[in-house]
Order: C-alpha cells, then structure tokens, then sequence
C-alpha cells in the first residue's frame, strides 16, 4: 500500500458525459501528479500540481482539467468524454514535487466510455 | 514521438535464470533513468534507478546498467524469481524536471 489512495476504483460512463477522478496524496506529500496510461501504452504524464499550485504540464487535452485543493487532495475533470480516453488514470505523490522525489502510485482508477 | 520504447512486451524466463529487460531512449537531456514494477490491479512502484553520471547501480538481485552512448539501459534481475512476475516500467526523468516519461512496460513471466 503506497499510501495514495484514489476514487473511484472503475468508472463507467458513456460518450459526452463528464466524470472526476480523486486523488488522496500520501500524509505529507505536497505535491500530486496525474498519469493516463491507454491499451498498450505507458504512463502519460498530464498533470503536476505543487501546493495547490500547477508545477507541469504535459500531454493533457483542453477537455481536461485537474485541481489540488487546500487539503492537497487532487481531481482530474474529463468533459466531453471519447471513446478513446477509455484508460487507466493513475495519480501520484511526492513530498515535495522535486526531481529527485520518489513518486508514489495510487492504485489507480479504471475509465471505461461506452 | 515515444522517447522512451520498450521494444518487448513480453519476456518468459524460468525461475532461477537471469532475467534481462531492456530500454531506449531518444532524448539525451534525460538525466535521471528509473524502473517500476506493476502488479495488477495496483500501482507501479519504485524499484532501481541510476543517475546519467553512473553506468550501473545495484541493489540485492536487481542491477541496472546505463549506455548513455547507445542511449540504453537494462535490468537485470538474478535470480529471478516467480514472485517477479510483473510488468516493468523503465521511466526517464528530464533535467530539474519531476516528469517521468514511460516506456510501453515489458510482462515478466518468471515459470517456477
């Protein structure tokens, strides 16, 4: 147990729909970050926040957006859902968002858009 | 533009042999190489790194070894075992940079 936790464990929705995704970072990691890992592929990275604050960015589409809250929880929104964004999203933690943190996974949650 | 390629995915080795997963990589900024292992139903989870100043580090039955002029890196893991079943992630790290760029994962099957 890595100590990150995420909600919920599978997701079901159709396309068109909107769905968020959260993310408990480990006690005392500041910083939160939001992978996308599709058939076959690896991890994308999409997001990093810091503190609340957004740190990086990576391949995260317009229809997405994501949030770290003053608990530093994190949600990731997806809006006008594809078929294609059918994947596993995968959020992780870092004490303090540096490049030489480890990076702790969450379990993950599964989406499925029908 | 995938940066970083795991060209199998998927690898058979009987227990006890030596397992070796193999890494690409294109961007030469990378300075910092990682691999995770996933089980199902889990998260990936730290397993070795090595910087881009060393060309190996070893930790227990796990070694990886850096070819910074092949842009190339490896895992062994000796003995191998039947627990290591599991897909291996190799992940870079750019300069000053929390982003980890991964590779399409390689499945480990370790036969007892």
């Amino acid at each position: 147990d890595s100590g990150v936790t995420q909600t919920p464990k599978h997701l079901i929705t159709a396309t068109g729909q909107r769905v968020t995704l959260r993310c408990s970072p480990r006690s005392g990691d500041l910083s939160v970050y939001w992978y996308q890992q599709s058939l076959d592929q690896g991890l994308q990275f999409l997001i990093q926040y810091y503190n609340g604050e957004e740190r990086a960015k990576g391949n995260i589409l317009e229809r997405f957006s994501a949030q770290q809250f003053p608990d530093l929880h994190s949600e990731l929104n997806l809006s006008s859902l594809e078929l294609g964004d059918s994947a596993l999203y995968f959020c992780a933690s870092s004490i303090s968002g540096g490049a030489l943190d480890e990076q702790f996974f969450g379990p993950g949650t599964r989406l499925t858009v029908l | 533009d995938q940066q970083v390629k795991q060209n199998s995915p998927s690898l058979s080795v009987q227990e006890g042999r030596i397992s070796i997963l193999n890494c690409d990589y294109t961007n030469s900024m990378f300075d910092y190489f990682l691999w995770y292992k996933k089980y199902p139903a889990e998260g990936p989870t730290f397993l070795i790194s090595i910087s881009s100043i060393k060309d190996k580090n070893e930790d227990g039955r796990f070694t990886v070894f850096l070819n910074k002029s092949a842009k190339h890196l490896s895992l062994h893991i000796v003995p191998s075992q039947p627990g290591d079943s599991a897909v291996y992630f190799c992940a870079a790290r750019g300069f000053r940079t929390g982003k980890l760029i991964f590779g399409q994962g390689t499945t480990l099957q370790v036969k007892p």
